[in-house]
């Protein structure tokens, strides 16, 4: 089963507005990550929020985790056409301070953004 | 730093056949996981090696099977195909340092069974 849940499952966009996905999982987590594929390619890591953080940033992508809620959201803002392609949050297992190579994935969201 | 790569890239075999698949971490980078992607189950978790050993098993039947070399180069194995065997198959690599944990993945190897 899947520990991520994506929503929504697809949107569509024009170039320049803001896309915005969200994600809940059900069990407790040391940190959640989002990742983008492109067709049929392999996954891109985006960016890692911790339990501990509410909200993190990178270039155009913004990342905010509400534990109490098991929700995290991807914001993408000024949204190009490079940009289409399909989102992930992923978790890996909680265990302690345990790392591990495995993750569970969401089902995705497929970002389509018109030029 | 290269990145992670798989080889061959594509495949394309019959029912009964088996098959290997193999990744190349990025250098430094002791643990590997494989995750077959399919339309219809999305991506799902096989394995995962760190230090020549299986640290984490999906739930996969005993067809599926992986090892890892002392380089940390990581071959999986898929015995008497089936159909339902045809996916994409990632492989990722992993620092594992701390809490960090996040992952690398290769281009896929996409694995047609007929």
């Amino acid at each position: 089963s899947q520990q991520g849940e994506e929503d929504p499952q697809a949107l569509s966009i024009q170039e320049g507005e803001n896309a915005t996905m969200n994600c809940s999982y059900k069990t407790s987590i040391n940190n959640l990550q989002w990742y983008r594929q492109n067709s049929g390619r392999g996954l891109v890591h985006l960016i890692l929020i911790r339990s501990n953080e509410r909200e993190k940033h990178s270039g155009r992508l913004r990342v905010t985790l509400d534990t109490s809620k098991k929700s995290s959201s991807l914001l993408i803002t000024a949204s190009r056409a490079a940009d289409t392609a399909s989102y992930f949050c992923a978790t890996p297992p909680h265990a302690g301070g345990t790392s591990y190579g495995k993750l569970t994935f969401g089902q995705g969201t497929i970002l389509t953004v018109h030029p | 730093k290269a990145g992670v790569t798989q080889t061959p890239r594509y495949l394309i075999k019959t029912r009964g056949q088996q098959v290997t698949l193999s990744c190349s971490p990025i250098s430094g980078h002791r643990s590997v996981s494989w995750y077959q992607q399919t339309p219809g189950q999305g991506l799902q978790f096989l394995f995962e090696y760190f230090s020549e050993t299986q640290r984490n098993k999906g739930n996969f039947p005993g067809r599926f099977s992986g090892r890892q070399f002392s380089n940390s180069r990581s071959e999986m194995n898929v015995s008497t195909l089936e159909l339902g065997d045809s996916a994409l198959y990632l492989c990722a690599s992993s620092v594992i340092a701390g809490t960090r944990n996040e992952q690398f993945f290769g281009p896929g190897t996409r694995l047609t069974v007929l």
